[in-house]
Formats: structure tokens, C-alpha cells, sequence
């Protein structure tokens, strides 16, 4: 089973400071995603990162593919209340018989304070 | 509207009363999912269907059944529901070989 771990579990910040959350395995994934969950409803597709270094920008956010892809992150610029949410990352199985099963992370709750 | 929806969005139940779960999509998408979301758990895949009458285990696969009998309908069936099942389930359709996920809203299910 291909696990991902998040870190941190927690964050808690300020308005307009800048924060960075980690999506970590020892296994090689062919993509990863990205969500963001508000409470109370199903999470929603953020990015998806394919190609291994690969960095995508959304508006303050930026997320990166390592290079073996093994690990992304998601790094946000100047984070504002509306930013506060479950964050998730996400992946499909290498294939074979574990084609279509996808791993999540445990997540991270991120609060910015005004 | 492209949707992902669920029935019922809140369900108490006893032990042992059989339930099912709905979810429907109108995206034509081939593959759909279950997840459970407990705290600190993430999000854990139940099962999944890769097209119509094709279904395979996820990661916690026991004390759950599905169908795909029509490619729209995925429904999540607990024959014997216990207090561990207690949770918040999603359903989840994608297009594409990136399985890249739309949600449904949730349905929170307790278990007594």
C-alpha cells in the first residue's frame, strides 16, 4: 500500500503570512493532487501535478512535484482568511491490480486568523 | 449543472438495520468511489468502480458492499451497520487516467 503523509497536521497563522504544507512517500506516484476541503461540504480539485519538478501556480498558491516524484508541496503567498480549510494531497496507485485505487493524506487544517 | 449528489446527507441508525447510501452523477464519468472520512484518518477509499458491473476493494473495504449496475449510480449498501461505521462518507466521480475526483457533498452517518 502506497501511504502519504502530510505535515503539518495543524497550522495556524496570521493574515498575510506565508506557509508551506509537505506530501511525503517513499513510493514513486505517477501524479499527484491537491484539495482543499471547507467543513461541511466534499473536498474540491485544487491541481494536479504529472511530471516530476513540475511547479503550478494558482493565484497565491504554488505547488511542486519533486523530481522523483515522491513528494509535492503547496506553498501559499500572503494567506488570507478564505484560505482556511482541510488541506489534501492525493494519489493514484502505480497500477497493476491497484489500478483506480487513490491515497490520501491525513490532511492539514490550515486557519488564518484576520 | 455538472453534480455529484447523495442520499441522504444525515442518517442515525440502529446496529444491525440495514442501509443504503445513494449517489448519482451526471457527468457520464466511468469511474466513481467511496470514501470515509474520519478525523485524523484522512480520506480512506471504501471501494471503487472502474466502469459498469466492474467493482473493486479500496482500503477498508469490510462491513460494505456496492453495485454498478447503470454507469450514473453508484449506491454504498452497510448490510449489518456497527458503531465503527460511524462516519462521513463521500462519493466521488472522475473522467479521466489521472482519476482526478469530483465530490459529492458528504452524508454524515451515525451508528448507535
Amino acid at each position: 500500500t502506497q501511504l502519504l503523509e502530510q505535515s503539518p497536521q495543524f497550522l495556524s497563522i496570521q493574515e498575510g503570512e506565508n506557509l508551506t504544507v509537505y506530501c511525503n512517500s517513499s513510493s514513486v506516484f505517477s501524479s499527484l493532487q491537491w484539495y482543499r476541503q471547507e467543513p461541511g461540504e466534499g473536498p474540491v480539485l485544487l491541481v494536479t501535478v504529472v511530471t516530476g519538478g513540475e511547479v503550478k501556480k494558482l493565484k497565491r498558491l504554488t505547488f511542486q512535484f519533486g523530481d522523483a516524484r515522491k513528494d509535492s508541496s503547496l506553498h501559499i503567498t500572503a494567506a488570507q482568511p478564505g484560505d482556511t480549510g482541510l488541506y489534501l494531497c492525493a494519489g493514484p496507485a502505480a497500477g497493476g491490480t491497484s489500478y483506480g485505487k487513490l491515497t490520501f493524506g491525513q490532511g492539514t487544517i490550515l486557519t488564518v486568523h484576520p | 449543472e455538472a453534480q455529484v449528489t447523495q442520499n441522504p446527507r444525515y442518517l442515525i441508525t440502529v446496529t444491525g438495520k440495514k442501509l443504503t447510501v445513494t449517489c448519482s452523477q451526471n457527468m457520464n464519468h466511468e469511474y466513481m468511489s467511496w470514501y470515509r472520512q474520519d478525523p485524523g484518518l484522512g480520506l480512506r477509499q471504501i471501494y471503487y468502480s472502474m466502469n459498469v458491473e466492474v467493482t473493486d476493494k479500496g482500503d477498508v473495504p469490510e462491513g460494505y458492499k456496492v453495485s454498478r449496475k447503470e454507469k450514473r449510480n453508484f449506491p454504498l449498501i452497510l448490510e449489518s451497520p456497527s458503531p465503527n461505521q460511524t462516519s462521513l462518507y463521500f462519493c466521488a466521480s472522475s473522467s479521466g487516467r489521472l482519476y482526478e475526483q469530483y465530490f459529492g457533498p458528504g452524508t454524515r452517518l451515525t451508528v448507535t
